[in-house]
């Protein structure tokens, strides 16, 4: 089954640090661009951060340049989202998305819950 | 940055009856290499998103025939023939042209 799965939400404090990862299973990973899009409680869904196939290339929405960084491990078929400086509004569903071309999300993770707060 | 503007914000519609959704760009999502990057995803209460179309028209395996999708240039349109009750969430179009950009969501429920 082609899927992909999230892990590593909770809580975490402003300014603070929070790791995300996305395992990669039934299909050749390495073969496809993967996002990062977050959805905030009751609101729409954004694209955080994206990555090519090979992982030579990175690009971020600009609320979060500088502070987030994606990262992939083609060997283990993962997924990262290493995030710093944590503010309230980084408080959202996180979701891992498969990019067969063009931003065309075709797979989707169940998320994960990312909570900044004090 | 691209606007995605999407209409109505909510639509109550009668089980059996069409329902259609516009989605407007504020610039042309047609790409260097012709294809047009319009997306259509529904998102069910409490679920992760699903997409039913892609390059404006084509639907993704196992999505019902009463969805289909159509537009070009800056205004696109997902229509329903007959809305079932298994219809009922969020839907929302996505330009992949440029920085994949959402709309705002339209929500579709049952009068």
């Amino acid at each position: 089954e082609v899927q992909v799965v999230e892990s590593g939400g909770g809580l975490g404090q402003p300014g603070g640090s929070l790791r995300l990862s996305c395992a990669a299973s039934g299909f050749t990973f390495r073969d496809f661009w993967m996002s990062w899009v977050r959805q905030a409680p009751g609101q729409g869904l954004e694209c955080v951060a994206k990555i090519k196939d090979d992982g030579t290339e990175t690009y971020y929405m600009d609320s979060v340049k500088g502070r987030f960084t994606i990262s992939r491990d083609n060997a283990k078929n993962l997924l990262y989202l290493e995030m710093n400086s944590l503010r309230a509004e980084d408080t959202a569903v996180y979701y891992c998305a498969r990019d067969p071309h063009c931003n065309a999300y075709d797979i989707w993770g169940q998320g994960a819950m990312v909570t900044v707060s004090s | 940055d691209v606007v995605m503007t999407q209409s109505p914000l909510s639509l109550p519609v009668t089980l059996g009856q069409p329902a259609s959704i516009s989605c407007r760009s504020s610039e042309s999502l047609e790409h260097s290499d012709g294809n047009t990057y319009l997306t259509w995803f529904q998102q069910r209460p409490g679920q992760s998103p699903r997409r039913l179309i892609y390059k404006v028209s084509n639907r993704d395996s196992g999505v019902p025939d009463r969805f289909s999708g159509y537009g070009s240039g800056t205004d696109f349109t997902l229509k329903i023939s007959r809305v079932e009750a298994e219809d009922v969430g969020v839907y929302y179009c996505m330009e992949g042209t440029h920085w994949p950009i959402f709309g705002g969501g339209t929500k579709v429920e049952i009068k």
